[in-house]
């Protein structure tokens, strides 16, 4: 069985600063991806990245960047120059695949709070 | 943009009741999910289908059913709603196929009380 686990319930970040979400997973197989969704109070879910168990280097999308290492079986998300936008809940996910689908498993998630 | 609808915003019922939850996508998305999101266990998976009549058991499918007899439109339901089953439930769809299947668009959601 697959596990996500996201062991920060809350994080605080100075506007203009990076912050590193930690994310570590558990899974017996070799194909598998990794993903992270944001979600504001509004409550829309937001994607944010993908990086495949595959790929060799690390997925970036703007001001996030996803920290694969393997080995240690961990999926970090990096944010760059915190924005005060980026308030939200965030989570870590991983997928199987199934036929032609890719069946996720979410952590409990990370509160970042970005102050001024 | 890729829209996902869901039926109601809030939803008050009474235990017992027989509750449908549905859920509209208007981009031509093989897959869809039904997810709940409960505060500090994230978003559970509790259905899925990746085609019209085609569904497969998440991780957590006791006391719920679901229906799609059209590709845009997955139903949840709560065949005898109960207490424990107060939640934000999510839809979401995702294209199937290899390529971008793992990016999701979820709906709204509906918090759902039942009392």
């Amino acid at each position: 069985a697959q596990k996500i686990t996201q062991t920060q319930p809350g994080m605080f970040v100075q506007e203009k600063e990076a912050v590193t979400l930690d994310c570590t997973y558990d899974t017996s197989d070799q194909s598998y991806g990794l993903f992270w969704y944001k979600q504001p109070s509004s409550g829309e879910m937001i994607f944010l990245i993908y990086q495949g168990s595959y790929d060799e280097q690390n997925a970036t999308e703007g001001r996030y960047s996803l920290n694969f290492q393997k080995a240690r079986k961990s999926a970090n998300l990096v944010i760059s120059a915190s924005q005060l936008g980026d308030s939200a809940m965030y989570f870590c996910a991983m997928s199987r695949r199934s036929g032609g689908s890719y069946i996720p498993t979410f952590g409990r998630g990370t509160s970042l709070i970005v102050h001024p | 943009d890729v829209k996902v609808t869901q039926s109601s915003r809030y939803l008050v019922k009474r235990t017992g009741e027989k509750v449908f939850l549905e859920c509209v996508q208007d981009m031509d998305h093989e897959n869809m999910f039904w997810y709940r999101q409960d505060p500090g266990l994230g978003l559970r998976l509790i259905y899925f289908s990746y085609d019209v009549k085609m569904k497969e058991k998440g991780d957590i499918p006791e006391g719920y059913s679901v229906s799609r007899e059209k590709k845009e439109r997955f139903s949840l339901i709560l065949e005898s709603a109960s207490t424990n089953q107060t939640s934000m439930y999510l839809c979401a769809s995702s294209l199937g196929g290899t390529n971008k299947a793992y990016e999701q668009y979820f709906g709204p959601g509906t918090r759902l009380t039942v009392t």
